[in-house]
């Protein structure tokens, strides 16, 4: 069964800290995505990755880093967690170029206080 | 950015209605897929629709991707409880299998 792990289901941080969000799947995926998820605004894409050491900014980037140094790992950083960061995360993985499937992690629910 | 607009953003029906989500853009999409969202968990799949005009069913849910494959609709006849969940849309953007979505239809299916 294909798996996509996120490290986390809840968490809560306090403002100014420095954040880590870890995703990993078992797939051999290439492709790696962040997104966020807000109650009438869908999934926002922050970051993508298509290869090991390879990022693409997303439409909201801003706030965060990525990190992807193994292809099965990839890292959502919050440089200086704030309040309006406080959403859900999801983390999915696609096989290269296509319209191929994307599999989700569970998410993990981010409240900053 | 390629916008991927649903509607309507909430839907409560009773078990036994039929009911239409769409999905609409001002932008060509070589393709679009359909997920559904439960409650505490990711998306997961239901179809890829990837030829204008193309209709795909699976049970009780009809999927249509339009002649300009700006716009698609997911239709679900005789809606049972099961079927609660969020909907969204979503189309490849740019490269890399780059996947944006659409806002979403929160769909509750009463007794």
């Amino acid at each position: 069964d294909v798996k996509v792990t996120q490290s986390s289901r809840y968490l809560v941080k306090r403002t100014g800290e420095k954040v880590f969000l870890e995703c990993v799947q078992d797939m051999d995926h290439e492709n790696m995505f962040w997104y966020r998820q807000d109650p009438g605004l869908g999934l926002r894409l922050i970051y993508f990755s298509y290869d090991v050491k390879m990022k693409e900014k997303g439409d909201i980037p801003e706030g965060y880093s990525v990190s992807r140094e193994k292809k099965e790992r990839f890292s959502l950083i919050l440089e200086s967690a704030s309040t309006n960061q406080t959403s859900m995360y999801l983390c999915a993985s696609t096989i290269i170029r296509g319209n191929t499937e994307a599999f989700f992690g569970q998410g993990t629910r981010l409240t900053v206080v | 950015t390629q916008l991927l607009e649903q509607s309507p953003q909430f839907l409560s029906i009773q078990e036994g209605e039929n009911l239409t989500v769409y999905c609409n853009s001002s932008s060509v999409f070589s393709s679009l897929q359909w997920y559904r969202q439960e409650p505490g968990e990711g998306p997961v799949l239901l179809v890829t629709v990837v030829t204008g005009g193309e209709v795909k069913k699976l049970k009780r849910l009809t999927f249509q991707f339009g002649d300009a494959r700006k716009d698609s609709s997911l239709h679900i006849t005789a809606a049972q409880p099961g079927d609660t969940g969020l909907y969204l849309c979503a189309g490849p953007a740019g490269t890399a299998s780059k996947l944006t979505f659409g806002t979403g239809t929160r769909l509750q299916v009463t007794l």
